[in-house]
């Protein structure tokens, strides 16, 4: 079974800033099947990201996704108001799936 | 439009039953693998279940497995968890979840369904 360990568990940056999230696997993931996903209160999880770095319908540029292996990283280019909110990556590269533990990025 | 309404839950003993239902619309159904997935209270989301498009096949988190039973009608676009010997542990929202032909990635998701375990 695949860990996905994210980091950091919260990230406080203020509007306009960069955000850097990290999602580390227990073992290398083939085809960069990786996925990564936004989830607001009270709300559902949205797809963000697939394959590691394609960007889902809906989703501004300042989103990207990137790594390989082990490693993977979305990152925000500029955080906007209304990207503050819970992400959770997720391998599919085998059953079982499983997502990692989730980064808060909150206001400062 | 485009959705999976879900139905069932709510508030049950330790080790009773619920079963939990996803009606799925928009799209054709019978095309996609199906999943469900939970999120306990404050913490991340666990993947439960999926089963295949044509429902010939199923696999489950260890967690569940020998309790839970996804299935699947396509004759009526609807999706099923049947919930057994439920624990205080299985306290969670469940989700629906579409995943992509291509890969197990989910760009659908139902609303979510609050299931409490508790005595």
């Amino acid at each position: 079974e695949i860990v996905l360990t994210q980091s950091p568990g919260t990230l406080s940056l203020s509007p306009g800033e960069r955000a850097t999230l990290s999602c580390r696997a227990s073992q290398s993931i083939s085809r960069n099947t990786i996925a990564w996903y936004q989830q607001k209160p009270g709300q559902a999880p949205r797809l963000l990201i697939y394959g590691a770095s394609s960007r889902a319908t809906g989703f501004p540029d300042r989103f990207s996704g990137s790594g390989s292996g082990t490693d993977f990283t979305l990152s925000i280019s500029r955080v906007e108001p209304e990207d503050f909110a819970v992400y959770h990556c997720q391998h599919y590269d085998s059953s079982p799936l499983s997502f990692g533990g989730g980064t808060k990025v909150e206001i400062k | 439009q485009v959705q999976l309404v879900q139905s069932g839950g709510g508030m049950v003993q330790p080790g009773t039953s619920l079963r939990l239902s996803c009606a799925a619309s928009g799209f054709t159904f019978r095309n996609f693998p199906m999943h469900w997935v939970r999120q306990a209270p404050g913490k991340g989301l666990e993947w439960v279940a999926v089963i295949w498009s044509d429902g010939s096949d199923q696999k489950y988190a260890d967690s569940v497995k020998g309790r839970f039973t996804i299935s699947r009608d396509n004759s009526k676009n609807t999706l099923h968890l049947q919930m057994n010997s439920l624990r205080d542990g299985d306290t969670a929202v469940y989700y629906c979840a579409r995943a992509m032909m291509t890969g197990w990635y989910f760009d659908l998701w139902g609303r979510g369904t609050l299931v409490t375990v508790s005595s």
